[in-house]
């Protein structure tokens, strides 16, 4: 059971350049997120999902698209990356609702630097 | 909109003595669920401890206990015999589910170093 995997774990880009950061999950989830780290900002939600076929934005969520095709899989899409997107992103997972821990279960993260 | 603040961006403690990392959140809803999350320098987040608001008795999980604060939107975390493996940040989250979705809220994070 290898939980949440996040690939890569760092990438460079040059701004304009376009990338896929992958998720994956193993637990059967039904519930899926993206975040982003910043310094003295916290974690801040960029997009969710609520099962295969369902996704909905966050607190952040321009420049980022997602989709969900699959239960396993989450991955997020920079479309013309930006220096402003330099920073460390998460992917996470918990059970759907009903079933009542809503622990996270997040990835290692990956450290993206656009120059 | 709920909003999650913790006011402490760093803290110390000695080895061995207990701190408390302080949180209060925003909302008018009355059925939610509060987290603590650590996340040491290794960058992975865990799960220290969990709060549902409908329960008075305040969550605790070995040497991590919660003080609930339910009026006063106030959720603060204690450490009780701080261990160097505590250092880390540490983040509080509010989630409230709604509609058949839930989202979570992250405070900006309080980052504690034990000293030996």
């Amino acid at each position: 059971n290898a939980g949440v995997t996040q690939t890569p774990k760092f990438q460079v880009l040059k701004t304009g350049q376009s990338m896929t950061l992958q998720c994956a999950q193993d637990m059967n989830h039904e519930y899926m997120s993206w975040y982003r780290q910043d310094p003295g900002m916290g974690l801040r939600l960029i997009h969710y999902s609520v099962g295969a076929g369902i996704t909905d934005q966050g607190e952040v969520p321009n420049g980022y698209n997602v989709s969900r095709s699959t239960t396993e899989d989450f991955p997020l899409r920079l479309l013309s990356a930006a220096p402003s997107q330099t920073s460390v992103y998460f992917c996470a997972s918990s059970r759907s609702l009903g079933q009542q821990t809503y622990e996270q279960y997040f990835g290692p993260g990956t450290r993206l630097t656009v120059t | 909109a709920q909003t999650v603040t913790q006011s402490q961006p760093e803290m110390s403690v000695q080895e061995a003595e207990t701190v408390t990392l302080s949180c209060t959140y925003d909302t008018s809803e009355n059925n939610y669920y509060l987290f603590w999350y650590k996340q040491p320098p290794s960058r992975q987040m865990i799960l220290v401890i969990r709060q549902e608001a409908y329960k008075q008795q305040n969550a605790t999980e070995n040497r991590f206990s919660v003080n609930f604060q339910k009026a006063a939107k106030s959720f603060s975390l204690k450490i009780s015999d701080s261990q160097l493996g505590d250092t880390a940040m540490y983040f509080c989250a509010f989630m409230k589910p709604r509609g058949g979705t839930y989202k979570y809220i992250f405070g900006t994070g309080t980052r504690l170093k034990v000293l030996a």
